[in-house]
Parts: C-alpha cells; sequence; structure tokens
C-alpha cells in the first residue's frame, strides 16, 4: 500500500508562471489537506479537500491559490502568477476519516522554488 | 481561532540525560497528534493520543494528554543522537510551531 505520493518533487518556477502540485492519496483515503512550510518554520494550514469537495479553505491565500480534488485522479493545488514569496514546502497529508477523529499521513512534500 | 504553542521551540540536550517538550492548544479537543520531521524529510507520525489521560510510549519517547488543562507532553528519556530532529504536536487541522532538538555528545 504506498504511502502518499506528491510530485513534482521539486519545482522551480519564474515569477509570473504557474505551479501545479499533485497529491495521490493513500490507497482508500478519501480526506486531503494542504499545508506550506516556510524553511524553519512550521506547518501552516491551507485547505482541507474530500472528494470534489473543498471542506475548509480557511488557511487559503485568497487570490492566486486554488484547489481541487475531482471524483479520479489526484488531488491539484494550483498557484497562479507565483512570486518569490510563494517559495517554500508544500505538504500534502490524507486520512481515512476526517483528521478530527484519525491521523493523517504525509506526503514526500513539494519543495516550489521561484526565481 | 485554535492556537497550538509548544516550547520550548529549541532544546539542546546532553546524551544520557531527560527533557520535556510542552503542547498547549487553545480550543476543547480530545485529540492531540506528534510527528517527528528530520530536516528536509517529511512528516513522521509518533503517537495518537485520543482520550484524556492517555499515555502512550515508543522506545525513548513518551507522550501524555490532559484534556482538561489542554496540555501535552512529550517526554524524552536518556536523550540519544538519533533523536535529533523537530518535532510538532497538532490538534485539529493546526499544527504548534515545533520544536527543534538537538542531542550533544
Amino acid at each position: 500500500n504506498a504511502g502518499v505520493m506528491q510530485n513534482p518533487r521539486h519545482l522551480v518556477r519564474r515569477r509570473g508562471q504557474e505551479a501545479r502540485l499533485r497529491c495521490s492519496p493513500m490507497k482508500g483515503h478519501s480526506h486531503v489537506y494542504w499545508y506550506r512550510q516556510l524553511p524553519e518554520e512550521g506547518l501552516k494550514f491551507m485547505v482541507y479537500l474530500q472528494k470534489e469537495n473543498i471542506i475548509d479553505e480557511s488557511g487559503m491565500p485568497k487570490e492566486r491559490f486554488s484547489a481541487e480534488f475531482p471524483k479520479e485522479g489526484p488531488s491539484i493545488l494550483r498557484i497562479q502568477q507565483v512570486v518569490r514569496g510563494d517559495s517554500a514546502a508544500y505538504f500534502c497529508a490524507s486520512s481515512l476519516r476526517t483528521i478530527m477523529n484519525t491521523e493523517a499521513f504525509f506526503g514526500q512534500g513539494t519543495r516550489l522554488t521561484v526565481v | 481561532e485554535l492556537k497550538v504553542e509548544q516550547n520550548p521551540l529549541f532544546l539542546s540536550m546532553q546524551e544520557g540525560k531527560n527533557y520535556t517538550i510542552y503542547c498547549n492548544y487553545s480550543t476543547t479537543s480530545d485529540r492531540l497528534y506528534w510527528y517527528r520531521q528530520d530536516p528536509g524529510k517529511s512528516l513522521e507520525s509518533l503517537f495518537v493520543l485520543l482520550s484524556n489521560g492517555a499515555v502512550k510510549q515508543e522506545g525513548r519517547l513518551m507522550a501524555s494528554l490532559d484534556t482538561k488543562a489542554r496540555l501535552s507532553t512529550l517526554h524524552i528519556t536518556a536523550a540519544v543522537h538519533d533523536l535529533s530532529a523537530t518535532y510538532f504536536c497538532a490538534s485539529k487541522l493546526t499544527f504548534g510551531t515545533g520544536t527543534r532538538l538537538q542531542v550533544t555528545l
């Protein structure tokens, strides 16, 4: 049973380009969470999705950021018109039930560098 | 807004000695999670504490939860070098600030 798979592991984008980060949850998991981690800092919650629905996006910046978790395929975190401040590690986690009631398992992360 | 605070933020430990990390959270929750992160790596789940008074132990690490005090502790017994990492507690969707542990000889 493969764990949470994120790709790419490393992504370099020029300012103004779009970044698309993918996350395939563990088999059987329908709850997906995205977090951002700046260097030497903790994890900041961005968005919580459950198949085709956004449950909580309170941590998502209002502009340029969007997330989806379609019925088929991975969850996607999209950042439009990237800026240098978007450089960070983006972690995806998945859980069998809501994270309120069960632990989440993390992917290896995507390290985004904006040049 | 849920806040999760850890202290200390940084802990330099001598090998063989005991230490404790504290995790306070601001709203009612009967579950608390501890994770470990090595530099440049992902997060590894260490403990899931599911109820008031829960205590779990794995090797030199022991975690406990007091839901009335909204406090969890992670106790390290006889620290060894391979425990050097950053440790996070989490309540619901919110992670603590992290405690970076460094074990010195």
